[in-house]
């Protein structure tokens, strides 16, 4: 089974700061890929889709590198709401969809 | 208001006592899942419905039966539970397409 990988964190981040991180994909065929936003002990939410060309929603960037096989997640001027774990998903040829362990952010005053 | 619930949303039990967790959509959405998750470790499938009366097996189905009788539904049967079936579960739904699934509020099992 193909897998999702990502860094389990947490990144302890002072407000008003950038973060970024990443997701590495193994299936280079895949041509679908999300980030989900989970709140301690509450059910994933999506974030944002993340297209070929990037895409950007408010202060949350998403880029793909298909040539690294890698997804990224830029969040600016971080609010403490921020707070959370963002799991990375590859929707696979099958539209099935890989779930990361996801990438723990704590955004501190 | 749309919404997927489940219940219960905690549940203790013991090994072997059979039971059933609930699963209902309002959104007329034709695909749901169910996903169990553990510490350290992405969301894992166990089974999943494009439709009524039609589901397929995810990544880890041994030990869980679902049946799809009506489209908003889909239960989670454990016949007989084990300890290692200890976990968080979550059921989605999925619109035709569209890629976003949308999740209940959770169940936390524990299997003694």
């Amino acid at each position: 089974r193909k897998e999702v990988e990502q860094d389990p964190g947490p990144f302890n981040v002072p407000e008003g700061a950038t973060v970024a991180f990443n997701c590495t994909y193994s299936n280079s065929a895949s041509q679908s890929f999300f980030w989900y936003r989970q709140d301690c002990r509450k059910e994933p939410k999506l974030l944002m889709s993340v297209y070929s060309s990037g895409n950007e929603d408010g202060r949350f960037t998403a880029q793909l590198n298909r040539a690294s096989q890698y997804i990224s997640l830029l969040i600016r001027d971080s609010k403490l709401s921020d707070s959370a774990t963002y799991l990375c998903v590859e929707m696979d040829s099958n539209y099935q969809l890989i779930w990361g362990a996801g990438t723990k952010l704590i955004i501190k005053p | 208001e749309a919404q997927v619930t489940q219940n219960p949303r905690y549940l203790i039990t013991v090994t072997g006592k059979k039971l059933t967790v609930t699963c209902s959509q309002n959104m007329n959405h034709e695909y749901m899942s169910w996903y169990r998750q553990d510490p350290g470790l992405g969301l894992r499938q166990i089974y999943y419905s494009m439709n009524v009366e039609v589901t397929d097996k995810g990544d880890v189905p041994e030990g869980y039966k679902v049946s799809r009788k009506e489209k908003r539904n889909f239960p989670l049967i454990l016949e007989s539970p084990s300890p290692n079936q200890t976990s968080l579960y979550f059921c989605a739904s999925m619109g035709q397409g569209s890629y976003e699934q949308y999740f209940g509020p959770g169940t936390r099992l524990t299997v003694t």
